[in-house]
């Protein structure tokens, strides 16, 4: 079964400095990456997405992910954080034909000034 | 251009009530999904409706139902509710046409409390 795991459950970086969020993945075939954001009592927001073609993947906010399929990752990353990125990270897969997206546990981001 | 909307905001109910949440699809959009997000949790699928039916279901009992309605917009009821009911439920609207590739767009959530 199609499955997404966030091996870090907190993590905490100094503003200015860069992250790093990683993603592993169980799924057959082809995966349809993405990593979503949630502030606190907010629904989610999509950073960005992965289908096909360059494994480099640019989002908003700066925000950047790297598809390695030698690896089953889909690792977050951003040069330099910024206190308004201290939220939830969600990963996700989609399975099947219809959408339906499997989520990680998701990372919680602390950023300290 | 609006965005996926929900209401209510906040719900509390108690323990054995029945409720219905609401969410409008984004504009353009045919096909609403629903997700259940526990505290400290991932959201997890409850279904998928298109064209007014329910296409796909995850992992929860019949106490769990939906409607799609003519406008797209749709309804999560859910009966006897438990105390493992309180969550965040999101809706999630997308375009049926581009099938597995299409993005899902989030609405901001109901939040659900059971005592």
């Amino acid at each position: 079964a199609q499955s997404v795991t966030q091996p870090d459950i907190h993590i905490t970086v100094s503003e200015g400095a860069s992250l790093e969020l990683r993603c592993n993945y169980s799924y057959g075939a082809t995966p349809y990456l993405f990593w979503y954001v949630q502030s606190p009592g907010q629904g989610l927001q999509l950073l960005l997405k992965y289908f096909s073609g360059d494994t480099l993947v640019q989002g908003i906010k700066g925000f950047e992910a790297e598809f390695k399929r030698s690896q089953s990752s889909f690792n977050l990353r951003k040069p330099s954080v910024h206190w308004s990125d201290a939220a939830e990270y969600f990963c996700a897969v989609v399975s099947g034909n219809t959408g339906k997206l499997i989520f990680g546990q998701g990372t919680t981001l602390q950023v300290k000034p | 251009d609006a965005g996926v909307t929900q209401s209510p905001t906040h719900l509390i109910k108690t323990r054995g009530q029945q409720v219905t949440l609401r969410c409008s699809p984004k504009s353009g959009h045919d096909t609403v999904s629903w997700y259940q997000q526990a505290l400290g949790q991932g959201p997890q699928f409850i279904f998928q409706y298109y064209e007014e039916e329910e296409r796909q279901r995850g992992n929860f009992p019949d106490r769990f139902s939906g409607h799609q309605f003519p406008n797209y917009s749709s309804e999560l009821n859910v009966n006897a509710l438990l105390l493992g009911d309180s969550a965040l439920y999101l809706c999630a609207s997308s375009l049926a046409l581009t099938g597995a590739t299409d993005t899902q767009y989030f609405g901001p959530g109901t939040r659900l409390t059971v005592l």
